[in-house]
């Protein structure tokens, strides 16, 4: 079964441009989260997605959005990047709608903002 | 509201030797617990995780993690490092009730010596 799979691996943006980035879950899994992960704030979750409604979401300013497709496939959106933003994007998915379920990650998408 | 607190971003052990990462959580309700570990430049991949069936959990690579509720604690144990173990561990919780949402510690670093 192939894993969660995010695209793209490494991207450089400049300030004020916008970045999407995608998300295939493992197959059959309907939720996908997505977390930032930075040296200095370690993994902080940014939203969660279940059959295409967002359900929980982190604090984070308007300029991050996501959403998802009725396969399950997630794109989390950034706009006006900043500086700040550089960071490791990182998607998980999980197969069913309850809590403490294993959420499975991808690999993560690099972004550096310059 | 629920945390997770992880003693020593860093943590060095001679090969060979016990390892020992300390997780201590909180949770209003009973917690689903949760060890990951991260390799370089990838994403998270799960070690074990605590769901109330046992309180001692074993997981994958040798690891093992102890659920106990008067310490609110869940530390992860190794008899004997191995070099590959060295990574950066991350505790994580999740309430039993709700949507799901994994709140992550901010992670240890293992570094093992020669």
């Amino acid at each position: 079964k192939a894993g969660v799979t995010q695209t793209p691996r490494y991207l450089i943006k400049t300030r004020g441009q916008q970045v999407t980035l995608s998300c295939s879950p493992i197959s059959g899994h309907r939720s996908v989260s997505w977390y930032q992960q930075t040296p200095g704030q370690g993994l902080q979750f940014l939203f969660e997605y279940f059959s295409e409604t967002q359900r929980n979401k982190g604090n984070f300013p308007g300029r991050f959005s996501g959403r998802q497709f009725s396969n399950s496939r997630s794109e989390m959106n950034v706009s006006t990047l900043e500086l700040g933003d550089s960071a490791l994007y990182l998607c998980a998915s999980s197969p069913a709608d309850g809590s403490g379920n294993t959420i499975y990650f991808g690999e993560g998408s690099w972004l550096t903002v310059v | 509201a629920q945390s997770v607190t992880q003693l020593g971003s860093h943590v060095s052990v001679s090969e060979g030797a016990l390892v020992l990462l300390r997780c201590n959580y909180s949770s209003s309700v009973p917690p689903y617990l949760f060890w990951y570990v991260q390799y370089p430049n990838q994403g998270l991949q799960l070690l074990l995780k605590y769901t109330s069936a046992a309180t001692l959990v074993k997981g994958i690579n040798g690891f093992e993690a102890e659920f106990k509720k008067s310490e609110t604690s869940f530390h992860l144990t190794k008899p004997s490092a191995h070099m590959s173990d060295a990574a950066e561990y991350f505790c994580a919780v999740s309430e039993t009730r709700g949507y799901q949402k994994v709140t992550f510690g901010i992670g240890t670093k293992l570094q093992v010596i020669p």
